[in-house]
């Protein structure tokens, strides 16, 4: 079975532009968590989404922003990004709120 | 503020030796504890996990003690393995919930 997936496994972009990471959910897992990790450093928190509404925000700006589709699929969305936002973008899922999370590889964002 | 201090920083053990990592948590209200390794340029895998009710858990060569009154916990690996080379995550959360708040992590390198 194929686990987390996540695109694209690498970006560079430029400071004030916008970027979208994509997240594909192990097969039957309903909730997403992403997660910021910044080199040298344990994931910090951002989103949970369980069937398809937020459940829990982590304290990050509101540049930051996510979503999940029907498919249970997710986005996050950063806009204006800064240099201090890269890092590592983890996608984690599960069957529900309170169960095991599983992380992608994550997609390695660099800020020029 | 950091809740979760995971010490130390850096680990060198022998081959079969025992590697102990410890963590302190601030927030009393957190009753989920689990551990994480990590590979370079992989996301971070589930190795075991505790709830407050018990003092240790144990999988394999890897167990977990769990002291609620101190509020800290650790993580044992017996009999250490090269392969085992590798960086440790605690981490905890509310409610057994998927909001995982992250130690700072222990880079663990075992000598062959």
């Amino acid at each position: 079975d194929a686990g987390v997936t996540q695109s694209p496994t690498h970006l560079i972009k430029t400071r004030g532009q916008h970027v979208t990471l994509r997240c594909s959910p192990i097969s039957g897992h309903k909730s997403v968590s992403w997660y910021q990790q910044v080199l040298g450093q344990g994931p910090q928190f951002i989103f949970q989404y369980y069937e398809k509404e937020e459940r829990g925000r982590g304290n990050f700006p509101d540049r930051f922003s996510a979503r999940q589709f029907p498919n249970y699929s997710s986005e996050l969305n950063v806009n204006a990004l800064l240099l201090g936002d890269s890092a590592l973008y983890l996608c984690a899922s599960s069957f529900g709120t309170q169960t095991p999370q599983h992380f992608g590889d994550g997609t390695r964002l660099s800020i020029l | 503020q950091q809740q979760v201090k995971q010490s130390p920083q850096s680990l060198i053990v022998q081959k079969g030796g025992i590697s102990i990592i410890n963590c302190a948590y601030e927030n009393t209200a957190f009753d989920y504890f689990p551990w994480y390794q990590q590979f370079p340029g992989k996301g971070p895998a589930l190795l075991i996990a505790i709830r407050p009710d018990v003092s240790e858990k144990k999988e394999g060569r890897f167990t977990i003690s769990f002291n609620k009154s101190a509020k800290q916990f650790s993580l044992h690996i017996m009999d250490s393995q090269p392969g085992d080379s590798a960086t440790y995550f605690c981490a905890a959360s509310l409610n057994a919930g998927n909001m995982l708040t992250f130690g700072g992590g222990t880079r663990l390198m075992v000598k062959p």
